[in-house]
This record gives structure tokens, C-alpha cells and sequence, in this order.
């Protein structure tokens, strides 16, 4: 296994377009995360999946945000009608739902709104 | 809420010199702590870890050690190298009744330069 993937590694795109970027977990992790992280920030939890199921969302999802992961296995982040502010490192990182829950992170998309 | 600080940096040192990057945090219930460590270009990677009071967390000669009385888990190296350049990140996920509730928070990173 080579650890988490994300595509595309950078994405630039016009303020009011959609983006959609994709997550490959860690092949027997059944747990996904998304963070953001802008810059000299920390990341900021997103969301999360336990298998198909969305357990938990941030107030920092706004209702142009969704994610999916329809069979449990690699997610996807769409943000639609992006804004400026958009503008951020989109992590995912994967774990067990067990134990310390150890998260291993992706390599991030960095998004940037013009 | 739960919360992580970590102290201000930038942070430069000499080669050698001895590193120490304050962490202190706000949880409900007995979280799990961690170090991440993020290298130019690179994604984050676990540094060490800790899961409860007064274990230490060591990993390529860095050491951290969960203080639950201060609430602290500050990250140290007795001899820092060139190739220790990197955005250094404490981290805390709230564990209560045994379960994880999933969510790394992280503190705002500290950037470590060691020079020569």
C-alpha cells in the first residue's frame, strides 16, 4: 500500500466555478477525514466518514461544501461556486476507527480561487 | 471546546543545539496527544504520539511527555540537524468512555529553521 492519495496535487480556478478533488485512503482504513489549512494555520477538521457513513460535519462546511464516499473506500470534496476564500491546502488523512485512531494524511490539494 | 497552543515561532537554531516547542491544550475527557511533522513539500507525518497522563512519545531523537497537572506535551531534541527544518504541529484527538471522536485538533504549527 502507498499511503493516502489525493488528486490533483493543485487545482487553480475562477471565483464561481465548481472543483471537485478526490481521496484514496489507505486500503483498510475505514475511517476518512478532510481538513483545510490555509496559510501559517494549522488544518481545521472538515468532515469525516466511518465506512459510507458521514458522521460528522464542521460548521466550516458551508452548504457549497459536500463530500461523499458512496462505497466506503475513496471520498471526494466538491465545493461549488468557489470563493476567494476558498483558497486553502485540502488534506484527507485515513485511520482505523479503533484505538488512538492514528490518522495518516495525504499529500493535499492545494486549491487557489482567483 | 477543545483547543491546542503552541508557542510562537519561528523557531532558528544552530546545528546541534537543543530544541524545545512548547504545547499545551484544552480537552474534555483524556485525549490522546501528538506531534506531526510537516517537511517542505511534503504531507504530514506522525512524529510521536502519546495516549495517556505520563507516557513519552519518542521518535528520531525527539521526545514529548504527557504532562496531564499542566496539561502540557512539549516537544524536545537534545541535538537538532539541518534536515529537522519543518513545520512542527501538536495535536489532540478527545477520547471519552474508551472511544475516539476521530478529530485531530491541531495547534497553529510552529516553523523550526536550523541553520549550519
Amino acid at each position: 500500500d502507498t499511503g493516502v492519495s489525493q488528486d490533483p496535487r493543485h487545482k487553480i480556478t475562477k471565483r464561481g466555478q465548481n472543483v471537485t478533488f478526490r481521496c484514496d485512503p489507505i486500503s483498510e482504513h475505514n475511517r476518512l477525514y478532510w481538513y483545510r489549512q490555509t496559510l501559517g494555520q494549522g488544518p481545521e477538521f472538515l468532515t469525516y466518514f466511518q465506512n459510507e457513513a458521514q458522521l460528522e460535519k464542521s460548521r466550516l462546511l458551508s452548504d457549497r461544501f459536500s463530500a461523499e464516499r458512496p462505497k466506503g473506500s475513496f471520498s471526494t470534496l466538491e465545493i461549488q461556486r468557489t470563493e476567494q476564500g476558498d483558497s486553502a491546502m485540502y488534506l484527507c488523512a485515513s485511520s482505523w476507527d479503533r484505538g488512538y485512531n492514528e490518522q495518516f494524511f495525504g499529500p493535499g490539494t492545494r486549491l487557489t480561487v482567483l | 471546546g477543545n483547543s491546542v497552543t503552541q508557542m510562537e515561532g519561528p523557531v532558528t537554531l544552530s546545528e546541534e543545539a537543543f530544541l524545545t516547542i512548547n504545547c499545551t491544550y484544552t480537552a474534555t475527557g483524556y485525549p490522546s496527544l501528538f506531534w506531526y511533522v510537516q517537511y517542505p513539500g511534503e504531507g504530514l507525518q506522525l512524529l510521536l504520539k502519546a495516549t495517556k497522563a505520563d507516557d513519552k512519545g519518542s521518535n528520531k531523537g525527539f521526545e514529548a511527555t504527557y504532562r496531564k497537572e499542566t496539561t502540557s506535551f512539549h516537544l524536545e531534541k537534545g541535538s537538532v540537524q539541518v534536515s529537522d527544518s519543518a513545520v512542527y504541529f501538536c495535536a489532540l484527538i478527545p477520547l471519552a468512555g474508551g472511544t475516539s471522536y476521530g478529530k485531530l485538533t491541531f495547534g497553529q504549527g510552529t516553523i523550526l529553521t536550523v541553520h549550519p
